[in-house]
């Protein structure tokens, strides 16, 4: 167990619909990463936020948008949903380590569009 | 976009084998270099963080290497165990913060 959580574990939803995903660090880690797993390609990196400020910008969708609030607590939120969104949702928080960055993955949010 | 390859893809050994994987990168913009342990029905779990060129790190049988000037980085695992069955990632990290991951070797280590 990572430390991280993530909610809810599964979501099934149609196209053009709308979802949010929950995302809780560590106690103590102050930055939030998402990622997208879809089945033909590896891990990619959506988003970075640090203490509520957006800090690191990957392949997100404008479709999609994210935000870390006060508790540190994060949620991605994914609009206009189309079957290609159907993908494993990961996030992560981190600490500086020994030897810089230490990242904690959460369970991840499998999500389904039909 | 950034490339960040791993080979090889994938990889059958017998229990005992020692194996060793690739990672490479970009030899610009370079911040740091992860590896990560990633089980099935898991999530990925960290192993290595890499910053200097010329770092070397080891954990129990596995061990990893950093060339930052040539972009590339070794996975070594000795003497590979059932357990040690798993997709080992790495992930190129930018100077601007941004995490690229390769797309994984797959290790199976057969008794």
């Amino acid at each position: 167990d990572s430390g991280v959580t993530q909610t809810p574990k599964h979501l099934i939803t149609a196209t053009g619909q709308r979802v949010t995903l929950r995302c809780s660090p560590r106690s103590g880690d102050l930055s939030v990463y998402w990622y997208q797993q879809s089945l033909d390609q590896g891990l990619q990196f959506l988003i970075q936020y640090y203490n509520g400020e957006e800090r690191a910008k990957g392949n997100i969708l404008e479709r999609f948008s994210a935000q870390q609030f006060p508790d540190l607590h994060s949620e991605l939120n994914l609009s206009s949903l189309e079957l290609g969104d159907s993908a494993l949702y990961f996030c992560a928080s981190s600490v500086w380590g020994e030897g810089g960055v230490e990242q904690y993955f959460g369970p991840g949010t499998r999500l389904t569009v039909t | 976009i950034l490339n960040v390859e791993q080979s090889p893809q994938s990889l059958h050994v017998q229990e005992g084998d020692s194996t060793i994987f690739t990672c490479s990168f970009p030899s610009s913009n370079f911040y740091a270099l992860h590896w990560y342990r990633w089980e099935t029905a898991k999530s990925p779990e960290a192993l290595f963080v890499m910053t200097l060129n010329g770092d070397e790190k080891k954990k129990g049988r596995i061990s990893a290497t950093l060339n930052t000037k040539e972009g590339y980085s070794y996975l070594y695992i000795k003497g590979s165990q059932p357990e040690d069955s798993a997709t080992y990632l790495c992930a190129f990290i930018s100077a601007g913060n941004q995490f690229y991951f390769g797309t994984g070797t797959s290790l199976t280590v057969i008794p």
